[in-house]
């Protein structure tokens, strides 16, 4: 399968500040990559879909200016969490899909803990 | 209703025994059905994909879909301690170019000594 790393694996941080989260696409390029969160104990939920090049598409109850999105080039995407709070505590997770149709490959996650 | 449904468990299964694993999707669409595995705190890994009615097997695991029962199983033989996992059934709707996948809230699997 494809291989996907995110930076960082956990972070900590106070409440206010921004935390932004690599996501790479290690050995194909990908014009589309998911970001995901996962609360503990629940299903994962997508948040929001990253296009190379254009604008992310976000899903419905996901604000779009507290998450933003960058897919800056065709193997690296990245998720800012801004202004954190508490409440934005979770597992962060992206996904690659190499040919539509077929599945998608996760990266390892971020852990983010907002204090 | 939800799109994907899971029995949340958890389902305990001695080691050795078969674990069945169920799941349905409202979206009759839909047209590509993944099974995930997750272990605790780390993120989802690929165990099956199935895309046409009937079985598939890949080792121990097999994957059974209906599509006219809107209905995707996973079958794990054999079962081992290392199979306790938390199950994902996900779902494609082939949204455009993009695979937007749908999960289910997963199945957690106990196999016991």
């Amino acid at each position: 399968g494809a291989v996907v790393s995110q930076h960082p694996s956990r972070v900590i941080c106070k409440s206010g500040t921004s935390v932004k989260i690599e996501c790479r696409s290690l050995d194909f390029q990908a014009t589309t990559m998911f970001w995901y969160r996962q609360f503990p104990k629940q299903s994962l939920m997508l948040m929001a879909t990253s296009n190379e090049g254009s604008k992310a598409t976000y899903e419905q109850g996901v604000e779009k200016d507290k998450f933003l999105i960058n897919h800056a080039s065709l193997t690296l995407s990245t998720l800012t969490v801004t202004s954190a709070h508490p409440e934005d505590s979770s597992f962060y997770i992206c996904s690659v899909p190499p040919l539509a149709g077929e599945t998608q490959y996760f990266g390892p996650g971020t852990r983010l803990l907002v204090l | 209703q939800k799109e994907v449904e899971q029995n949340s468990g958890p389902l305990s299964v001695p080691e050795g025994a078969i674990a069945s694993l169920n799941c349905t999707y409202s979206d009759r669409v839909s047209q590509s059905f993944f099974w995930y595995r997750q272990y605790s705190g780390k993120s989802p890994e690929l165990i099956m994909s199935i895309y046409s009615n009937g079985d598939k097997e890949d080792g121990r695991f097999t994957a059974q879909l209906n599509k006219a029962s809107q209905y995707v199983s996973l079958l794990i033989r054999d079962s081992q301690p290392s199979d306790s996992a938390t199950y994902l059934c996900a779902v494609n709707r082939r949204a455009g170019t993009a695979s937007k996948l749908t999960f289910g809230t997963g199945t957690r699997l106990q196999v016991t000594l």
